[in-house]
């Protein structure tokens, strides 16, 4: 099975933060990973899809990248409201894995 | 408006079988793939299983193989996951969720809460 390396596992942000999450894939998943936000008692959102393309309705602060097996998740000058866990998803073989997620929280 | 909505969950004992159902509304069910993931309370997402768009293939973790069943009907643009022989571990909240042909996770249920407990 496919491994999605998440780091970090938690981190204590401020406002107006660039805060970056990485997931590093143990074998090639292409392009084939999305990123998910989530809050308390909430469904997942999707933020990024196909590693790079940010979804309809989510703020252009966030951003997704690749370089080789390491794809992260950027947040530029954080807000309140992206407080929340994230995770990412390889979606390139099955069984589709996702990373153990990083939990965002304010100082 | 796409619309998934889940139904089914609740307390089952070890051993014992439950089916859940997610109502799909809003897109053409029958063009997409679908798939079911699930959350242990305090723990992360983990795929369970998915179905293509017409049934034909099924995939599933090594974890619930041959206990799980993914099916569909696309008549009645629902999806369904009969879950036999529930283990502890089984406990979670079960979020069905649309996959598309290069995309997936775009749109997910409200999530429904399974808990195996006797």
């Amino acid at each position: 099975d496919i491994q999605m390396t998440q780091s970090p596992s938690s981190m204590s942000v401020s406002l107006g933060d660039t805060v970056t999450i990485t997931c590093r894939a143990s074998q090639d998943v292409g392009i084939y990973v999305n990123w998910f936000q989530q809050k308390p008692g909430k469904s997942p959102r999707r933020m990024i899809y196909r590693a790079t393309n940010l979804a309809d309705g989510v703020p252009s602060r966030f951003s997704g990248s690749r370089s080789g097996s390491d794809y992260s998740l950027t947040i530029s000058s954080l807000e309140s409201e992206d407080v929340a866990d994230y995770h990412c998803l390889q979606y390139d073989e099955y069984p589709n894995t996702f990373g153990a997620g990083t939990k965002l929280e304010l100082k | 408006e796409v619309q998934l909505v889940e139904s089914g969950g609740g307390l089952v004992q070890p051993g014992r079988s439950m089916k859940l159902s997610c109502a799909a509304s809003g897109f053409t069910f029958s063009n997409y793939g679908m798939a079911w993931v699930r959350q242990a309370p305090t723990k992360g997402l983990e795929w369970v299983a998915t179905i293509s768009y017409d049934g034909s293939s099924t995939y599933y973790r090594d974890s619930v193989k041959g206990r799980f069943t993914i099916s569909r009907d696309n008549a009645k643009s629902t999806l369904y996951l009969q879950m036999n022989s529930l283990r502890s571990e089984d406990t979670a909240t079960y979020y069905c969720t649309r996959r598309g042909i290069l995309e997936t996770g775009d749109y997910w249920g409200q999530g429904v809460m399974v808990t195996v407990s006797s």
